[in-house]
């Protein structure tokens, strides 16, 4: 199992562009989470998705962030405009909610907004 | 929504002896309370969890305790070895796997030669 895919690994963008995060989880897998660590913030959950179903985004920081979960294998996390303080690194994880309530990170985006 | 403290935020200690962390949470409907290691440059790892039916868990050197009532639960790592030395994090959840986790702020533990 190559485990959670997360993808760019690093990034690296200008005040303004449009940023797009992608995550595939891990096969079966049927919940999805995505947080975003900082050092002054630690790791806050940002959204997730029950059965590609988004359950609940109250720590989206604002209008400017979105995710999707067009289906069971892929989700994005987007970002536009992008501002400085987005600089963080965002992880995706996992879980098979029937099974285990253990959540798999992935690697995680290092986000870097100049 | 949930908020978890964690105590304290860095912890040093000399090899082979005990190290615990403190984690206290707000919402009574939370029932799941994993911990996570985190290296350097590195992803959150589970290394223990506990649900709120059982008041103790047990993997080695590890240990997690929870108490209900006081809303507070803690991690102990007996016999610590170099490479113990990391942040740990505690999280607490109302939905096991299918809800989101929140995060304490992180204990630096850093194990003394």
């Amino acid at each position: 199992d190559a485990g959670v895919i997360q993808s760019p690994r690093h990034e690296v963008t200008e005040m303004g562009q449009e940023v797009t995060l992608r995550c595939k989880p891990i096969s079966g897998h049927n919940s999805l989470f995505w947080y975003r660590q900082t050092m002054m913030r630690g790791l806050e959950l940002l959204i997730y998705f029950n059965n590609n179903v988004p359950i609940d985004d109250s720590g989206m920081p604002e209008d400017r962030f979105s995710a999707k979960m067009p289906n069971a294998s892929f989700s994005t996390l987007k970002i536009q405009p992008s501002e400085p303080r987005d600089s963080a690194v965002y992880f995706c994880a996992s879980s098979h909610s029937g099974i285990s309530y253990e959540q798999y990170f992935g690697p995680g985006t290092r986000l870097t907004v100049t | 929504g949930e908020n978890v403290e964690q105590h304290p935020s860095t912890l040093s200690v000399q090899e082979g002896d005990s190290a615990v962390i403190k984690c206290t949470y707000s919402d009574s409907a939370s029932n799941y309370f994993p911990w996570y290691k985190q290296e350097l440059g590195k992803r959150p790892q589970l290394i223990i969890d506990i649900r709120s039916n059982v008041g103790e868990k047990k993997d080695q050197r590890i240990a997690v305790t929870l108490n209900k009532t006081a809303k507070h639960f803690s991690l102990h790592i007996t016999e610590t070895q170099p490479e113990d030395s990391a942040v740990y994090f505690c999280a607490a959840s109302g939905g096991g796997g299918a809800d989101g986790l929140t995060f304490g702020k992180g204990t630096h533990l850093i194990i003394q030669p």
